[in-house]
C-alpha cells in the first residue's frame, strides 16, 4: 500500500494563479482532511470530508475549495493564490468518521506564492 | 489563547537523558488526546494515544490530567533517533471530527 499520496511535492505560483493539490489514499478510509502548516502555528484544518459526498469547512477555509471526487481522492483548489497561502499542505485520512481514529498523513506539498 | 499550547523548545539533551514535555488544552470538553511525531520536513505520524489512566510504550510514557487540562510525554533513555518535533493533539469535543494540533516541541538529542 502506498498509503496517502500527494501531488505535486513542490509548487511555485504567482499571485492570482490557480492550482489544484491532489490527494489519494489506498487504505479504504472514509474520512479525509486538508491541513496547512505554518511556522509556529501548528497544523490548521482547512476542509475535511467525513465520507464520500460530504465536505465541511475547517478552521481556515477562506480562499480554498475542495472536491471529494470518490472515496479515494480529495482535492484542494486555490482559485486565486495569495502570498498568505504560502505554506506546507498536508492531506490526511482516517478509517472512521470520528476523531479518535489515527490520522495518516501524506508527504506534503510545499507551496510558495510570490 | 490557543486551544492547545506547547513549549516550542528546542530541548537539547544528551543521549541517555530523560526528557518531559507538557501540553495544555483549553477546551474542557476535549475527548481524545494524542502525541504525534514529526521529523524535519516530513509528515506527522502517530506516536501514541493518551489514556486517562496513563500509558506506556517502551521508553515513552504519556499521562493525562483532566482536572488541570494538561498532557505530558516522558521519554526515557533518549536516542539520537528521538530528535524530532512532538505534536500534542486533542479532539476539541463531542461532534467534532477533526483534531486540533499544538505547534509542537522540538527535541534535539545530542551525542
Amino acid at each position: 500500500n502506498a498509503g496517502v499520496t500527494q501531488t505535486p511535492k513542490f509548487q511555485v505560483l504567482k499571485t492570482g494563479q490557480s492550482m489544484t493539490l491532489q490527494c489519494a489514499q489506498d487504505m479504504n478510509h472514509n474520512s479525509m482532511y486538508w491541513y496547512r502548516q505554518d511556522p509556529g502555528m501548528g497544523l490548521r484544518l482547512i476542509y475535511y470530508s467525513a465520507s464520500e459526498g460530504t465536505t465541511d469547512k475547517g478552521e481556515v477555509p477562506n480562499g480554498y475549495n475542495v472536491s471529494r471526487l470518490n472515496k479515494r481522492e480529495f482535492s484542494l483548489r486555490l482559485e486565486s493564490a495569495a502570498p498568505s497561502q504560502t505554506s506546507v499542505y498536508f492531506c490526511a485520512s482516517t478509517l472512521g468518521g470520528g476523531a479518535t481514529y489515527e490520522q495518516y498523513f501524506g508527504p506534503g506539498t510545499r507551496l510558495t506564492v510570490t | 489563547r490557543k486551544e492547545v499550547e506547547q513549549d516550542p523548545g528546542p530541548f537539547n539533551v544528551p543521549e541517555g537523558a530523560t526528557v518531559a514535555f507538557n501540553c495544555t488544552y483549553s477546551n474542557s470538553a476535549s475527548q481524545s488526546f494524542f502525541w504525534y511525531r514529526q521529523d524535519c520536513r516530513k509528515e506527522p505520524k502517530l506516536l501514541m494515544s493518551v489514556y486517562s489512566s496513563g500509558n506506556e510504550d517502551g521508553r515513552f510514557t504519556a499521562q493525562l490530567n483532566r482536572a488541570s487540562q494538561y498532557i505530558s510525554l516522558l521519554i526515557r533513555d533518549s536516542k539520537l533517533s528521538d530528535s524530532a518535533t512532538y505534536l500534542c493533539v486533542v479532539t476539541p469535543g463531542t461532534g467534532r471530527r477533526a483534531l486540533t494540533f499544538g505547534s509542537g516541541t522540538r527535541l534535539q538529542v545530542q551525542p
